[in-house]
């Protein structure tokens, strides 16, 4: 699975969109780009995934470039409950292989100031 | 719809107890992944298992571990004569059967957090 860069923290102001970036230039033609976040010791939540297309659900959007190298995790209106670290992890379409495990980096500790 | 569901939530052990850590994953899901997250550092892939079949245990440790998931009940991470380094939190993903076109997103249990005295 291909490598992935996020910045190791950011800070929002409460009420504003959140931009969190990846970046993950050597990401090949089936590799899906996956978002996650883990709320104080809490359990990994799922929150989008996307190939090339723009993603939107009820949740966040995910905007990935043209050449999908990077990709933005957006939350429009970020609250303090949004504290958390965001991991963006880069991983094969799973075609019942062996490929299924996920690979968290370090992540994005992202602080929802009030 | 009830999520993946772990149990203990906590777990205290003293050094060369064992400990056994159980998962229930979402209804419809017959994949189950356990991972592993020592203290101040990121979750780290242990092991993938379908019902009654291990697919990938790169991750786990070559001794005392090991992990089943029975045709009936739940899966079990099993760590036998624990020692202090086994601390850390443990947390069960499940996904649904994978097809062609179907996504194996994987969506996470609330974790067990083991404490080795």
């Amino acid at each position: 699975d291909a490598k992935t860069t996020q910045p190791p923290s950011m800070d929002c102001a409460e009420g504003r969109a959140a931009n969190l970036p990846c970046n993950h230039s050597t990401i090949s033609g089936n590799e899906y780009v996956y978002w996650y976040r883990q709320i104080h010791s809490q359990g990994p939540q799922y929150i989008i995934h996307g190939l090339k297309n723009n993603e939107t659900n009820e949740m966040a959007s995910l905007i990935i470039t043209e050449d999908r190298k990077s990709s933005t995790l957006i939350l429009p209106h970020a609250t303090l409950r949004d504290t958390a670290v965001y991991y963006c992890i880069v991983r094969v379409r799973n075609y019942g292989g062996a490929t299924n495990k996920l690979i968290f980096g370090t992540g994005t500790l992202l602080a929802v100031q009030p | 719809n009830a999520g993946v569901m772990q149990n203990p939530r906590h777990l205290v052990r003293r050094r060369g107890q064992e400990a056994r850590l159980r998962c229930s994953p979402m209804k419809g899901h017959s994949h189950v992944y356990w991972y592993r997250q020592l203290p101040e550092e990121g979750l780290k892939f242990m092991v993938y298992l379908q019902k009654e079949n291990i697919i990938d245990e790169s991750g786990m440790p070559k001794e005392r571990f090991s992990a089943e998931f029975p045709k009936e009940g739940p899966s079990i991470l099993r760590i036998q004569q624990v020692v202090r380094g086994d601390s850390a939190a443990y947390f069960c993903a499940s996904s649904p059967r994978t097809s062609g076109r179907a996504f194996d997103t994987q969506y996470f249990g609330p974790g067990t957090r083991l404490t080795v005295l």
